[in-house]
């Protein structure tokens, strides 16, 4: 079975500091990733996603992940945390359900505060 | 290009009383998803359309929850009767195909809050 966990709900940096939000996986196939991002009161806009191919993967405003297969991971990473970066982020693995369709498995989010 | 359109945006309900939610995909979308999402938990998928057909509704409490989509275009959700538990924000999604790397676009939600 699919399954997706972020390590910490709550992650707090300074402006201008790294970013690092976790995320494993376990899949038992090849996973497809994604990074979702959701603003207070808004749906998820796609900030990034592995399908095949280079295991680092650049995304929208300045975001980016490393696929490791050896570590089960595909953790979010930006070098300087901007104030506009406040949000809750998602990571999701894409799997075959049992209906024979394709489907994303959430996990419980990571919610970023930026500290001035 | 339009994105997902949701309504309402906000509804209160008191429990035992039915809600409907509406959601609107983006055109030439032929996959169709309702996510509930539980505050501080990820999305949970409810069901899963192609074109106006079920493809996955195995996460969907049927005793109290419907869903369709007319036309394979819009589509609706309903709740009856409310529970407390269903205090939620509900999700609509939509994607061109449906396969493994194909990314889902999402409305903003219906934030229900059933007192």
């Amino acid at each position: 079975a699919q399954s997706v966990t972020q390590l910490g709900s709550h992650v707090s940096v300074s402006e201008g500091a790294l970013v690092l939000l976790r995320c494993n996986y376990s899949s038992s196939v090849p996973p497809y990733l994604f990074w979702y991002v959701q603003y207070p009161n808004q749906g998820l806009q796609l900030l990034l996603k592995y399908t095949t191919g280079a295991t680092l993967v650049k995304g929208i405003n300045g975001f980016e992940a490393e696929f490791k297969k050896s570590e089960t991971s595909f953790h979010l990473t930006k070098p300087s945390a901007h104030m506009s970066d406040a949000a809750e982020y998602f990571c999701a693995v894409s799997f075959l359900s049992g209906a024979g369709s394709y489907q994303l498995t959430f996990g419980k989010g990571t919610k970023l505060s930026v500290i001035p | 290009e339009a994105g997902v359109a949701q309504s309402p945006r906000y509804k209160i309900i008191e429990k035992r009383q039915s809600v409907a939610f509406w959601c609107n995909p983006i055109s030439g979308h032929a996959t169709l998803y309702w996510y509930q999402q539980i505050l501080g938990q990820g999305p949970k998928l409810l069901i899963q359309f192609q074109n106006n057909g079920v493809v996955d509704d195995s996460q969907l409490p049927k005793d109290r929850f419907s869903a369709e989509r007319l036309k394979g275009v819009d589509s609706t959700l309903k709740i009856q009767p409310a529970k407390l538990e269903d205090s939620a924000v509900y999700l609509c999604a939509s994607s061109p195909g449906q396969g493994m790397n194909t990314e889902a676009f999402f409305g903003q939600g219906t934030r229900l809050t059933v007192v």
